[in-house]
């Protein structure tokens, strides 16, 4: 069965970085891409960026172009997201989901990172 | 900056039928916008629905169907059922680029 497994819960102090990761397993990795996608407390999805495992092409969102980085491994069919600059309005639960034809599917289960001096 | 517009909350009875609706700042929705549809629920992942306007995952249940109508994409939940209630957002592509819609919090009254 297809699963995303994403990396625990990350503490980080303003103006530093993060990196997550994404797990899969189930299915062959670089035939899909990966999407991130993040959700703040109390507030709706933010699409961050995309990437395709098959050739890394990318796409990010504008908000977040040049703070944001995903990357991929296919050795260990793991995918990464990175955030840097951190402020405390990043403090979310970050999302990664199988993104394969404009097809979303298959989610990760979050990792929560908190920002705080 | 692109927007997409939902409804901020619905309320329907159980055995109702209700359609949400996804606008885009851009014009009318078409199919080249690959509508996809999700459902959360509070402390979950969101759940996927509706991808590319109307079609459904293995696991969605024959209740939800997705489609066009007067510019927008819609998500129709008929025959609903108390464990709908849930936020519901879409999300649209433009160019590459994911935009998603601030979503709809569905109360089943």
């Amino acid at each position: 069965q297809v699963q995303l497994v994403q990396s625990g819960t990350e503490v980080k102090k303003p103006g530093a970085s993060v990196k997550v990761s994404c797990k899969a397993s189930g299915y062959t990795f670089t035939n899909y891409g990966i999407s991130w996608v993040r959700q703040a407390p109390g507030q709706g999805l933010e699409w961050m960026g995309w990437i395709s495992v098959y050739n890394g092409n990318t796409y990010y969102a504008q908000k977040l172009q040049g703070r944001v980085t995903v990357t991929t491994d296919t050795s260990t069919s793991t995918a990464y997201m990175e955030l840097r600059s951190l402020g405390s309005d990043d403090t979310a639960m970050y999302y990664c989901a199988r993104d394969y034809d404009y097809e979303i599917g298959y989610w990760g289960q979050g990792t929560l990172v908190i920002v705080s001096s | 900056q692109t927007v997409v517009t939902q409804e901020p909350s619905l309320t329907v009875s159980p055995g109702g039928t209700v359609t949400l609706t996804c606008a885009s700042s851009t014009g009318a929705v078409t199919s080249g916008y690959y509508p996809n549809w999700f459902q959360q629920k509070p402390g979950q992942a969101p759940r996927a629905l509706i991808y590319t306007t109307s079609n459904k995952h293995s696991w969605t249940p024959a209740r939800f169907s997705g489609s066009l109508l007067g510019g927008k994409a819609t998500l129709t939940l008929s025959g609903v059922q108390p464990e709908d209630e849930a936020e519901y957002y879409c999300l649209l592509n433009y160019g590459g680029a994911w935009v998603f819609g601030g979503g709809t919090k569905l109360t089943v009254l």
